[in-house]
């Protein structure tokens, strides 16, 4: 079965900006949940949505926004972009809230700031 | 807040040498999670722990979730070179918390 995919793979956007990133879970998974992978700072949890609610949030400015459709995919928007914001953003898809399944990650969308 | 703790940051082992990683958690968990990602690539899913004390194998690799479920290891038995990757451990409480993972990189 297919993966998580995640659009665009790269992205290259001036500061001040703002980008939209696209995830879509597995077939029948209805969790998706958002991170921010840096090398300094590692994994950090952004956002989680099952059925089209977010359930859980992160540390991360407001300028951090997500939503989830009906079908499950799910997008992940960053207005006014900052430097700092360059980062690896990953998307993970469960079947269901909470680490009960597994979550199965998406090769993620690497996003430069300039 | 809730913060999960992972050591070392950074393993150098000969290959053949055992390795362990240890994760803990400044509270109770209700599960751990252990996860792979190879460089250049993105984490995945090794094995869940749920129970307290409880001790799972995966071949090579074994995983313990400790008896106040607020620590965890991971002890890989022999280290090959497809061994190498960067292990992380993700912790639930009330949302899942990922450590900042171990890097092991394997001396042929």
């Amino acid at each position: 079965k297919a993966g998580v995919t995640q659009t665009p793979r790269y992205l290259i956007k001036t500061r001040g900006q703002q980008v939209t990133l696209s995830c879509s879970p597995i077939s029948g998974h209805r969790s998706v949940s958002w991170y921010q992978q840096t090398p300094g700072q590692g994994l950090q949890f952004l956002f989680e949505y099952f059925s089209e609610t977010q359930r859980n949030k992160g540390n991360f400015p407001g300028r951090f926004s997500g939503r989830q459709f009906s079908n499950s995919r799910s997008e992940m928007n960053v207005s006014t972009l900052e430097l700092g914001d360059s980062a690896l953003y990953l998307c993970a898809s469960s079947l269901a809230p909470g680490a009960d399944y597994g979550y199965t990650f998406g090769s993620g969308t690497r996003l430069t700031v300039v | 807040g809730q913060q999960v703790m992972q050591i070392p940051q950074y393993q150098h082992v000969q290959e053949g040498e055992d390795f362990t990683t240890y994760c803990n958690s400044s509270t109770t968990l209700s599960n751990i999670q252990w996860y792979k990602q190879r460089p250049g690539g993105h984490p995945v899913f090794l094995i869940q722990l749920v129970k307290s004390g409880e001790v799972k194998k995966q071949k090579r690799l074994t995983f313990q979730f400790g008896e106040a479920k607020k620590n965890s290891s991971l002890h890989i038995t022999a280290t090959q070179t497809t061994d190498v990757g960067t292990y992380f451990c993700a912790g639930e409480d009330d949302k899942i918390i990922f450590g900042k993972g171990t890097r092991l990189h394997i001396l042929p």
